[in-house]
């Protein structure tokens, strides 16, 4: 079973209009954590933000915030009010404390078109 | 402060030479780790060396392998190149090698290599 699944692989949006990219997760670990990486055309991946499973609130950082519904096993990204740099690859990732392993495993991504 | 560097940016090889990729973390970083990234396989983890110790391997064939610098740098080589090798190869850094759930990765902008 996929561990970290994102459903769409495209999305579009509008400048200036928020989306909301969605990520569900696999996992029995009690203790984990969830990251939102960008990858421009340049390649890097860039961090956006992180969610760890015993954290009460949804996580933010700027324009972007996680939609946490742990029951659901979803950690959606929410981008407010997009630009047109916001276009790119978003992965969505999680680690799991319990399988002693620091590596990230990733979803397959979502390409973000921001359309002026 | 400067960002993890990954040397060359791009390769072209053919089948059955061998290729070694570097990286260089951010400053007082000490643990590296290395992801392939492909259209048909997505991100995978390859392995991560901290203090010159590989810490956790992927499921990668032993043609892959790395090793890591007393300055934390780290080279990975792949032989015997097959087509399947090509793929873009990201290095990624954080400070330390603790098995928490929120520490970020860092990451450079990677090897494109091609595989002829």
């Amino acid at each position: 079973a996929q561990k970290i699944t994102q459903t769409q692989p495209g999305m579009f949006v509008q400048e200036k209009e928020a989306v909301t990219l969605d990520c569900t997760y696999d996992t029995s670990d009690p203790s984990y954590g969830l990251f939102w990486y960008k990858q421009p055309s340049s390649g890097e991946m860039i961090f956006l933000i992180y969610q760890g499973s015993y954290d009460q609130q949804n996580a933010t950082e700027g324009r972007y915030s996680l939609n946490f519904q742990k029951a659901r096993k979803s950690a959606n990204l929410v981008i407010s009010a997009s630009q047109l740099g916001d276009s790119a690859m978003y992965f969505c990732a999680m680690r799991e404390s319990g399988t002693g392993r620091r590596a990230l495993t990733f979803g397959s991504g979502t390409r973000l078109q921001v359309q002026p | 402060k400067a960002g993890v560097t990954q040397t060359p940016r791009y390769l072209i090889k053919t089948r059955g030479q061998q290729v070694t990729l570097s990286c260089s973390p951010i400053s007082g970083h000490r643990s590296v780790s290395w992801y392939q990234q492909t259209p048909g396989q997505g991100l995978q983890f390859l392995f991560e060396y901290f203090s010159e110790t590989q810490r956790n391997k992927g499921n990668f064939p032993g043609r892959f392998s790395g090793r890591q610098f007393s300055n934390s740098r780290s080279e990975m080589n792949v032989s015997t190149l097959e087509l399947g090798d090509s793929a873009l190869y990201l290095c990624a850094s954080s400070l330390t090698d603790r098995l928490a759930t929120n520490e970020k990765l860092f990451f450079g902008s990677g090897t494109q290599l091609s595989v002829l």
